[in-house]
């Protein structure tokens, strides 16, 4: 089945600092790639994602690209804020196969940031 | 409100008893998923429907677990003779294609964190 491996945590940076948060994959065909975040006491949200081979999601200055020869989807940022503290998740979901409702998500890696 | 919205959001539970989770998405969505959250841990997939149409439910854990969607909106996750390795968060997200679409985005509620003691 497929899979999602991201870095384990916790991740503790200074303000201003650079961030990167890795994630590898295992999947049949060609899965949509995401970052969502879950900042305390909130649900989880999208945070951006990617469709296909070296698509290049980003938002609110956090960047990754999906790199399909290194099955990876790493989260960059290169300025951390301490609002970025939070818990990031990386997932997949599958396109266009009987599996397409079964998303799989890593487990978690919690950044804190401090001033 | 414009979000998913689930209730309740704390439910307690003993051992035995049958609990019933309910999720509201967003309006005119047509997927939604229910996922399984223990601490410390990503969201496992439970099962996921298309409108009223429960297509995949490969990840409920075992037949006490049962979900429905009737009229392809609010849905409910039953669970029976709850145990306490059933404690965890149960998140629902909604989306507004079909699974398996590129674009699917999945919008989530806040969970409902249930405890079996």
């Amino acid at each position: 089945g497929n899979s999602v491996t991201q870095m384990e945590g916790p991740v503790t940076l200074s303000e201003e600092a650079f961030l990167t948060i890795n994630c590898t994959y295992t999947a049949t065909g060609y899965p949509s790639l995401f970052w969502y975040v879950q900042y305390p006491g909130e649900g989880l949200q999208l945070l951006l994602k990617a469709t296909k081979a070296d698509d290049k999601g980003s938002n609110k200055g956090f960047e990754a690209t999906y790199r399909k020869e290194t099955t990876s989807f790493h989260l960059e940022k290169g300025s951390v804020q301490v609002s970025d503290s939070a818990v990031y998740f990386c997932a997949l979901s599958p396109t266009y196969n009987t599996n397409a409702g079964k998303s799989t998500f890593g487990d978690g890696t919690t950044l804190t940031v401090k001033p | 409100g414009a979000g998913v919205s689930q209730s309740p959001r704390y439910k307690v539970a003993k051992r035995g008893q049958d609990v019933a989770l309910r999720c509201d998405p967003i309006s005119g969505h047509v997927s939604l998923f229910w996922y399984q959250q223990a601490l410390g841990q990503g969201p496992e997939f439970l099962t996921y429907f298309q409108n009223e149409a429960q297509l995949d439910k490969s990840g409920l854990p075992s037949d006490r677990f049962f979900a429905e969607r009737p009229e392809g909106s609010v849905s409910t996750l039953k669970i029976q003779r709850t145990q306490q390795e059933d404690s965890a968060v149960y998140l629902c997200a909604s989306s507004l294609h079909r699974a398996g679409d590129s674009y699917n985005e999945q919008f989530f509620g806040p969970g409902t964190r249930l405890t079996v003691l």
